[in-house]
């Protein structure tokens, strides 16, 4: 069975201080996402990568940096954590020609004091 | 421009009820289509998809059929438990792009 797997199903953060949310999949795709999701805005893409140490900005990159060191690791980094944050990060990958199927995480919800 | 429109919610709809979730599509390519559903306090999972015009995709109860001509993927299902209380996400994947495009999600809460 297909598996992607976050660090943290809750966290709670102060103003100021480094968050790291860690996603691994075990199906060996090529593609990883992370997305952030918002009451009445959906689904918004922060960052993707496509192989190990590339990655491309999405919609939303700004105060966000992401690692990907190895194929099934993908890192979401916020630097500098704000209240606007506060949100739902859901991870996700996918086969290479992105036609096929994502896989999500089952999600964290991060709320930033 | 690539973009997926849903119809706002919430549906509510009492059990045993007939279900219609609006999705259209913008027209580039020959994209792939899909249905995902998320239940409460989960990620999103695919409910179904369908990959070229006239297809029809199916999964528990649910339909959805590939129209091209109305640039459509409407899903449906003729009867509702409870236990499809979730929100639920139209997206469409266009070959070459790493990246599908979704709908903003449509939340259906069904009464006992």
């Amino acid at each position: 069975d297909v598996k992607v797997t976050q660090s943290s199903r809750y966290l709670v953060k102060r103003t100021g201080e480094k968050v790291f949310l860690e996603c691994v999949q075990d199906m060996d795709h090529e593609n990883m996402f992370w997305y952030r999701q918002d009451p009445g805005l959906g689904l918004r893409l922060i960052y993707f990568s496509y192989d190990v140490k590339m990655k491309e900005k999405g919609d939303i990159p700004e105060g966000y940096s992401v690692s990907r060191e190895k194929k099934e690791r993908f890192s979401l980094i916020l630097e500098s954590a704000s209240t606007n944050q506060t949100s739902m990060y859901l991870c996700a990958s996918g086969e290479r020609e992105g036609l096929d199927t994502q896989y999500f995480g089952p999600g964290t919800r991060l709320t930033v004091l | 421009g690539n973009s997926v429109t849903q119809m706002e919610g919430p549906v509510t709809l009492s059990e045993e009820a007939f279900l219609t979730i609006n999705c259209t599509y913008t027209a580039t390519g020959y994209p792939s289509l899909f249905w995902y559903v998320q239940y409460p306090g989960e990620g999103l999972q695919l409910l179904l998809k369908a990959t070229k015009a006239d297809d029809k995709g199916s999964n528990k109860g649910f339909e959805a059929t590939y129209r091209k001509e109305t640039t459509s993927f409407h899903l449906e299902k003729g009867s509702v438990q409870v236990s499809d209380s979730a929100v639920y996400f139209c997206a469409r994947a266009v070959g070459g792009s790493y990246i599908p495009t979704f709908g903003r999600g449509t939340s259906l809460i069904v009464h006992p």
